[in-house]
């Protein structure tokens, strides 16, 4: 069965420190890997996007790398910020899937007290 | 990029009433769409999937169903909602030739 799974569920961080997300699935033959952002009550924002043959992306503060060997992904936040605060969640694009079905974790909320 | 627009944002429906949510897109054409569902505590789960006009695949057994009456148009029905049916709606979009989705702001439904 494919899954995905993230761990910690939350996490709590003083301002400015920097942190990881993990996320993990259970099959190496996947698409693409996204992580997104949801505000309380919000849509789902779209972070960073990793296609299987790529190993990392960035964006600003955000590093996510994937090693689909092993069937993991971490999401790396420098420096955060109170404005981080948010859950965080990570999705795989398995390959024999529905149509571009996203198969999603449970998320991690993030708390990034000033 | 895409935009895609939701509505209505909350709702508080009876049990056995009918429902519709409305999904339109702009900014692209022939996307796949997508209603997803997001229950408290637990992931998002795909509802309905389409790929094209008239195209609707379920991935679950419910008691809801999908409609895709125009290319950038998406709607998720009942006609008689249970209090299972209580969550936040989610509609999501993969533009033609992308392979990043992009998701609505959602819909809370409440059923009493």
């Amino acid at each position: 069965k494919q899954e995905v799974t993230q761990i910690p569920a939350a996490l709590s961080v003083p301002e400015g420190e920097n942190l990881v997300l993990n996320c993990s699935f259970t099959d190496s033959a996947i698409y693409n890997l996204q992580w997104f952002r949801q505000d309380p009550g919000k849509g789902l924002t779209s972070l960073l996007l990793i296609q299987s043959s790529q190993r990392e992306q960035t964006s600003g503060r955000l590093n996510a790398s994937l090693d689909k060997s092993s069937g993991r992904s971490t999401l790396y936040i420098a420096a955060s910020q109170p404005g981080d605060s948010a859950t965080y969640l990570c999705a795989v694009r398995f390959q024999g899937g529905s149509q571009g079905n996203l198969i999603f974790g449970k998320g991690t909320k993030l708390s990034v007290k000033p | 990029s895409q935009t895609i627009h939701q509505w209505p944002a909350t709702l508080v429906q009876p049990v056995g009433s009918p429902l519709s949510l409305e999904c339109t897109v702009e900014g692209t054409s022939n996307p796949n769409l997508y209603w997803y569902r997001q229950a408290a505590g637990r992931g998002l789960q795909l509802l309905f999937y389409s790929v094209g006009i008239g195209q609707i695949s379920s991935e679950v057994p419910q008691n809801l169903s999908a409609s895709r009456p125009q290319d950038r148009q998406f709607i998720l029905s009942s006609k008689k909602l249970l209090l299972s049916d209580s969550g936040f709606y989610l509609c999501a979009c993969l533009a033609g030739g992308s392979t990043e989705a992009f998701f609505g702001q959602g819909t809370r439904l409440t059923v009493v």
